[in-house]
Formats: structure tokens, sequence, C-alpha cells
């Protein structure tokens, strides 16, 4: 049961333009949704969250959309850089209780931004 | 450097045999968290312990355990081999709560193990 799907497994973009990495959930019960950027031979880095309360979150280049109707978040990045070029994780957040805690992943989309 | 430190950074082993693998979390983080990512597989959640104590338990064979040690470090312990376990084990760590900007938990991750069975 894949509760956090990213459908598209990579995409291409062109330096300065607009890269849109898209997400969609099962569990309405998700309290926050991460986004995470990963590099190869790297762990995984924190990028952006936003809360469940929020439609939007916005962190310089970066801006998450929530659109709890349709359980979908997006991740826009403007402008793309070639840096930017990396495997990006979607994740979701449920807290059920004290310090347990989990957080689900999607299978990533790996970003290439072209110059 | 995540803070995060993992150890080995590979490891190659023959089926049947059991390797362990090492966490030390970020200074001041009581939470630790296992993660494996199989190839075309997103990060498979394990095993959660929180100062000590086991939190939360995912998609984590019984071949395969965790503990978590006074001094916070974490191992897990993989055993019987099998070729499907050949995957990218991530260690994680966290405060627990209020960590990130909006007040969501954030994972602060190691370079990860590589663990290749054959």
């Amino acid at each position: 049961d894949q509760q956090v799907k990213q459908n598209s497994p990579s995409l291409s973009v062109q330096e300065g333009r607009i890269s849109i990495l898209n997400c969609d959930y099962t569990n309405s019960m998700f309290d926050y949704f991460l986004w995470y950027k990963k590099y190869p031979a790297e762990g995984p880095t924190f990028l952006i969250s936003i809360s469940s309360i929020k439609d939007k979150n916005e962190d310089g280049r970066f801006t998450v959309f929530l659109n709890k109707s349709a359980k979908h978040l997006s991740l826009h990045i403007v402008p793309s850089q070639p840096g930017d070029s990396a495997v990006y994780f979607c994740a979701a957040s449920r807290r059920s209780g004290g310090s347990n805690y989990k957080l689900t992943f999607g299978k990533g989309t790996l970003l290439t931004v072209n110059p | 450097d995540s803070g995060v430190t993992q150890t080995p950074k590979h490891l190659i082993t023959a089926t049947g045999q059991r390797v362990t693998l090492r966490c030390s979390p970020r200074s001041g983080d009581l939470s630790v968290y296992w993660y494996q990512q199989s190839l075309d597989q997103g990060l498979q959640f394990l095993i959660q312990y929180y100062n000590g104590e086991e939190r939360a338990k995912g998609n984590i064979l019984e071949r395969f355990s965790a503990q978590q040690f006074p001094d916070l470090h974490s191992e897990l312990n993989l055993s019987s081999l099998e070729l499907g376990d050949s995957a990218l084990y991530f260690c994680a760590s966290s405060v627990v709560f209020g960590q990130g900007s909006s007040g969501a938990n954030v994972l602060t991750f190691g370079a990860g193990s590589r663990l290749t069975v054959l």
C-alpha cells in the first residue's frame, strides 16, 4: 500500500525555467508534508515542509503547494539551476502520539536541469 | 556533513551471512530511524528508536533487528542475508518535534551504508 506516490520517475527542464514536481497521497491523517533532495552518494537532505493546515509555503526559489481536497502537493523551483539536479523525495508524516513518528516517502523524482 | 555518521559506507558479503550497520546520531538528537532504499524503491521505513526504546516499527523483516544504546548510537543487525537484502540503508536522527520552521519533525540523514549481498 503506497500511501505517498510520485508518479513521474524523472523530469528534465531548462536552466532558468520552472520545475514542478508532483506528489499524491492517500492518507488524510497526514499532518505534515516534506520534500527532501538527494544527491548521489549522499543521504537525503531536508528542503522544505508544509503543515496540513496551510496551502502554500515559500522559501526562496522553492515553493510547496498543498491541495488537501485533491490529496496532492507540488514543489515549484523557480528559476531552476543546474545544481538543483537531484532526486526529490516527497514525504508525509503523521504524529501517532508522544515520540512516535514515521516519515512515509514516495519513490522519488529525478530532476535534471540542463544548462 | 549532516552530523549523522554511518559505518561502514560499503559492505559486500555472501548470502546467509550476518552484518551490523552502525549509526551515530547528530549531537542532541534522541531519535534514530532506519530506512532501506532498494532499487526502484523509495525509502522504506524500518524502525524508530527514541532514547533507547523502540517507538515505531515499519516493514522490518524478522531477520533484521536493531537497538539504540545508552550513548544513543544505534545498530541495525541483518542476518541470514539474501540477495534481495542488497540495498542502501540510511540512518536518520531528530530531536523529536518542532525542529523545522513550520513545526514539522525534520529528520537528518546520514550518507548511508551500501550493502551488497552476493
